[in-house]
């Protein structure tokens, strides 16, 4: 059965730190790593991960992935509060049909606090 | 552009009764999906469609119904509504064009079922 686990489940950290986020999958015919950040309502997506090593960055965040060993993490840093939120790793597999279905984790939860 | 819209936002239902939830996309998505979150379990597939007039079965279909008879709308319903249907429903859309797999997700759908 196809899952994604994420680690830590939550996290308090203070302005100005740096987080790692995890995220490791066990998923038949590995297509795609999406991350999203969630803050109370919607889902807003961060990156798209297909490629083992190559960093993908947007400001303070970056994301990298290995398809050798099964993860990804998400990196923020100098942290601020507006970074409070849930982050959802989510995998999509080849398939019959192409139907662009994710298997999403449980999120991280993180709270910076001032 | 108004992207992914979800009515209502807020629901209260009593147990036994029905309801539909309406997720509209005005970006010419083929792919539309329905999930649910809960507490500690990130977001689960519930129905999915991959074009006007299919549905397919994700995750945790049993008790609701979907519909796809135009291609900007998905419906999902609550034929039954059991307080286990408690829960934040978001639904999704997603267009395939070369490597771009991100999913635009609709503000989301408070429920209760007392």
């Amino acid at each position: 059965e196809d899952k994604v686990v994420q680690s830590p489940l939550s996290l308090v950290v203070h302005e100005g730190d740096t987080v790692t986020l995890n995220c490791s999958y066990e998923v038949t015919n590995f297509r795609s790593l999406l991350w999203y950040k969630q803050e109370k309502k919607a889902p807003t997506f961060l990156f798209m991960l297909t490629s083992s090593g190559i960093e993908k960055k947007s400001g303070r965040l970056s994301s990298i992935l290995d398809k050798k060993e099964l993860f990804s993490i998400l990196n923020i840093t100098a942290t601020q509060t507006g970074d409070s939120a849930v982050y959802l790793c989510a995998v999509e597999a080849w398939g019959s049909g192409n139907t662009g279905k994710l298997i999403f984790g449980q999120g991280t939860t993180l709270q910076v606090k001032p | 552009n108004a992207g992914v819209t979800q009515t209502p936002k807020f629901r209260v239902l009593k147990t036994g009764q029905s309801m539909t939830l309406l997720c509209a996309q005005d970006m010419n998505h083929e792919y539309m999906y329905w999930y649910r979150q809960d507490p500690g379990m990130g977001l689960r597939l519930i129905h999915y469609s991959v074009g006007e007039g299919t549905t397919a079965k994700g995750e945790v279909p049993d008790g609701y119904n979907v519909s796809r008879l135009k291609k900007q709308n998905f419906l999902l319903g609550l034929e039954s509504a059991a307080p286990s249907q408690t829960s934040v429903y978001f639904c999704a859309s997603r267009k395939l064009r070369d490597w771009n797999y991100e999913q635009y997700f609709g503000p989301g759908t408070r429920l209760t079922v007392t």
